[in-house]
């Protein structure tokens, strides 16, 4: 399968600031990625889908604003959490979708704001 | 379907034993489901697949059942090692969601597995 990295693994910000997660795939053309989002003891839920050159399609509820969501070629996604609140805190995890149903996954990233 | 804000239930065996980890689904609809291992801090692997026109699929240590009658999905570890502690999410998706793009995949609520050695 695709071999998927996330930068950076970790990340402190400051209430109000932005930070912005990549997702790349090393080894595969990505021309799907997904963004998930997940809280501690709870499941992966879907944020949005990113196809290379178009623009993401969110899930209900989430706010296409405030995680700006960038594909612009087929190593590299980028989720932009912009004005970042304590409530945003969360794992991110980014997958590449491969040929078929399936779906490789990044390590994520672990976002804290303060 | 999504399970959102829902926390895991545990599961503990004994090294050696089998686990049964189960998994209900919603969505009559869904025709391909995987389970997923997570460790602590990691992202999801992949370690079964199973397609709707199928109820069982071995691997190497696992089996995946489905049943769409009453909806439910789940993966058996046979001789069950400390190594196989960590989150088990099953998850689905609808190929007719797919469109010209591969379809979304829906995590159900996930268990956690406990080995003690």
């Amino acid at each position: 399968g695709a071999v998927v990295s996330q930068h950076p693994s970790w990340v402190i910000c400051k209430s109000g600031t932005s930070v912005k997660i990549e997702c790349r795939s090393l080894d595969f053309q990505a021309t799907t990625m997904f963004w998930y989002r997940q809280f501690p003891k709870q499941s992966l839920m879907l944020m949005a889908t990113s196809n290379e050159g178009s623009k993401a399609t969110y899930e209900q509820g989430v706010e296409k604003d405030k995680f700006l969501i960038n594909h612009a070629s087929l190593t590299l996604s980028t989720l932009t959490v912009t004005s970042a609140h304590p409530e945003d805190s969360s794992f991110y995890i980014c997958s590449v979708a491969g040929n078929f149903y399936e779906q490789y996954f990044g390590p994520g990233t672990r976002l804290t704001v303060t | 379907g999504e399970s959102v804000g829902l926390h895991l239930p545990t599961l503990s065996v004994q090294e050696g034993d089998n686990s049964i980890i189960n998994c209900a689904y919603s969505n009559s609809a869904s025709d391909y489901f995987i389970w997923y291992k997570q460790e602590s801090g990691k992202g999801p692997q992949f370690i079964i697949d199973i397609r709707s026109n199928m109820d069982k699929r071995q691997g190497q240590r696992v089996t995946v059942l489905l049943n769409k009658t009453v909806k439910h999905l789940s993966l058996q570890i046979a001789a069950t090692q400390p190594g196989d502690s960590a989150v088990y999410f099953c998850a689905e998706t609808v190929s007719a969601d797919r469109g010209s793009t591969l379809g979304r995949l829906y995590f159900g609520r996930g268990t956690q597995l406990t080995v003690w050695p």
